[in-house]
C-alpha cells in the first residue's frame, strides 16, 4: 500500500480483556517496528521484526505483550489481560533495512 | 545509557520568524538521525534523515544539521508559518551491532503565532 496502515484506530477495552492491534506495512519493507507512546512523551520501542523474524523484543513491558509477523508482512500486537497502564497509542513503523522509518497513524488504546 | 534529549519542551514564535529546534544525544556512535513531525492525534511524519557521514540535510524550508562530536543536531525552520505548528521529534539509531531501533526524544511542541 501507499503508507503504513493500522487498525483499529481507536479501541476501548475493559480491564482484563485481550486486544489485538494490526499493522499493514509499506509493501516491500523488510523491517517492522512497534512503539508505545504515552501522552506527552516520545515513542518508546517495543519490538522489531526483519521479515518474519522477531529480532528484538527487549522493549515489551511484560509477558502479556506478544507480537507476530508470520508471513513477513502484516503484523499483530496482542495484549493479554489488559491493565489501565496499557492505555497509550501504539505506533507501527516500517522501513527498508536501516532506512528511513515511516509510521502509521497509530492505534489509541483506552483501558477502563 | 543511550538517551536523546530535546529542550525546550515547548516553544512559541511569531509567524515569519526563523527558528531552531535542538536535539542532543549521549553517545556519538550513531548510524543515523531522523527528525519527525507529529500533529495532535496523528502518527509521525518523517521530515529529514541524516546519515552518520553527513553534516546536514535540506528539504524546502527545513534544514537539519548533525555534529556527532558534540552529540547535537538542530532543525532549522525558515520563515515559519502557522501550519508548522506541531510537535517535532528527534530520533537516533545507534550503531551498536544488531541495533535497528530508533530512540526518541520527548519532543518540542512548536506553536507559530499568526
Amino acid at each position: 500500500g501507499a503508507g503504513v496502515s493500522q487498525s483499529p484506530r481507536y479501541k476501548v477495552a475493559k480491564r482484563g480483556q485481550d486486544v489485538a492491534l494490526r499493522c499493514d506495512p509499506i509493501s516491500g519493507h523488510v523491517s517492522l517496528f512497534w512503539y508505545q507512546q504515552a501522552l506527552g512523551q516520545g515513542p518508546e520501542f517495543l519490538t522489531y521484526f526483519q521479515n518474519e523474524a522477531q529480532l528484538d523484543k527487549s522493549g515489551l513491558p511484560s509477558d502479556r505483550f506478544f507480537a507476530e509477523r508470520p508471513e513477513g508482512s502484516v503484523s499483530t500486537l496482542k495484549i493479554q489481560r489488559t491493565q489501565q497502564e496499557d492505555s497509550a497509542v501504539y505506533l507501527c513503523a516500517s522501513s527498508l533495512v536501516a532506512g528511513e522509518l515511516f509510521f502509521g497513524e497509530g492505534s489509541r488504546l483506552t483501558v477502563l | 545509557k543511550q538517551e536523546v534529549t530535546q529542550i525546550p519542551a515547548a516553544l512559541s514564535v511569531p509567524e515569519g520568524e526563523n527558528l531552531v529546534l535542538n536535539c542532543s544525544f549521549t553517545d556519538s556512535a550513531i548510524y543515523n538521525l531522523q527528525w519527525f513531525r507529529q500533529d495532535p492525534g496523528k502518527g509521525l511524519t518523517s521530515l529529514l534523515l541524516i546519515q552518520s557521514s553527513q553534516r546536514e540535510q535540506t528539504s524546502g524550508r527545513l534544514n537539519a544539521s548533525l555534529d556527532k562530536s558534540s552529540g547535537r543536531s538542530t532543525l532549522y525552520i525558515a520563515a515559519s508559518q502557522p501550519g508548522d505548528s506541531a510537535t517535532y521529534l528527534c530520533a537516533v539509531r545507534w550503531s551498536n551491532f544488531g541495533n535497528e531501533k530508533l530512540t526518541f526524544g520527548t519532543g518540542t511542541r512548536l506553536t507559530i503565532i499568526p
